[in-house]
């Protein structure tokens, strides 16, 4: 199974509101990434869990909280977001890349979930 | 910093021709490149990954090179077809700032279409 699933597919959101995003992979991948994309826009990193413990946060703003429960499963919650946080929300996972000497590895995404802050 | 350019916006090309997309880099020589497809409102799919010290790499159609002195990859396309037309991103994997470290930096991507 090579597939990354994420729910919900589309979600819609007051200012107020608090949500979560879910993502999912069974393949035994130890690094799990969320990534913001724009229209026509190309994706940007946000935050990187390695062995479930968050390795990477590229200052994204307190708004957006990562959580690893597992192995399997990554979340973001999401709450009092703004307008301009509306985009395209991607999970990926790959194999744990280590030190430079190792093998490097792709990413598998999921579909996306497509946000909307109204 | 390291930059990933795509120059090209957009590609259009006939059936049955060569579709080559450009990726450059700006600083670093980047331990390997990667090149995803994406589909519109879809998540990137991996194609091809080429280290720094292969020249070639090759799948099916598809066919990618490294030139260390040009800071520049280049993706082909042979025998296009209509259900090659996609945004095709170029990445690369930076070095790492600490263990576990392997992000990815995306270029801005090229549209192709392919006219039948």
């Amino acid at each position: 199974d090579t597939e990354v699933t994420q729910t919900p597919k589309h979600l819609v959101m007051g200012m107020t509101n608090k949500k979560s995003l879910k993502c999912e992979q069974h393949m035994g991948h130890r690094a799990m990434y969320w990534y913001k994309q724009k229209a026509k826009k190309p994706p940007e990193l946000m935050f990187v869990y390695s062995y479930e413990k968050l390795s990477i946060n590229e200052s994204v703003p307190s708004r957006f909280s990562p959580e690893c429960p597992n192995s399997s499963l990554l979340n973001l919650h999401l709450h009092a977001l703004q307008p301009e946080d509306s985009a395209l929300y991607l999970c990926a996972s790959s194999q744990f890349q280590g030190a430079v000497s190792q093998v490097s590895y792709e990413q598998y995404f999921g579909p996306g979930t497509r946000l909307t802050v109204t | 910093s390291q930059k990933i350019e795509q120059n090209s916006e957009a590609l259009n090309i006939q059936e049955g021709k060569t579709a080559t997309l450009t990726c450059n880099y700006t600083n670093y020589s980047p331990a390997y490149l990667q090149w995803y497809r994406q589909d519109p409102g879809r998540g990137p799919v991996f194609l091809l990954l080429i280290r720094e010290n292969e020249k070639e790499k090759r799948k099916e159609r598809l066919k990618v090179t490294f030139d260390t002195t040009l800071k520049q990859s280049l993706f082909h396309i042979t025998a296009s077809q209509p259900a090659d037309s996609a945004t095709y991103l170029c990445a690369e994997g930076g070095l790492p700032m600490d263990t576990g470290r392997r992000a990815l930096t995306f270029g801005s991507g090229t549209r192709l279409q392919v006219q039948p």
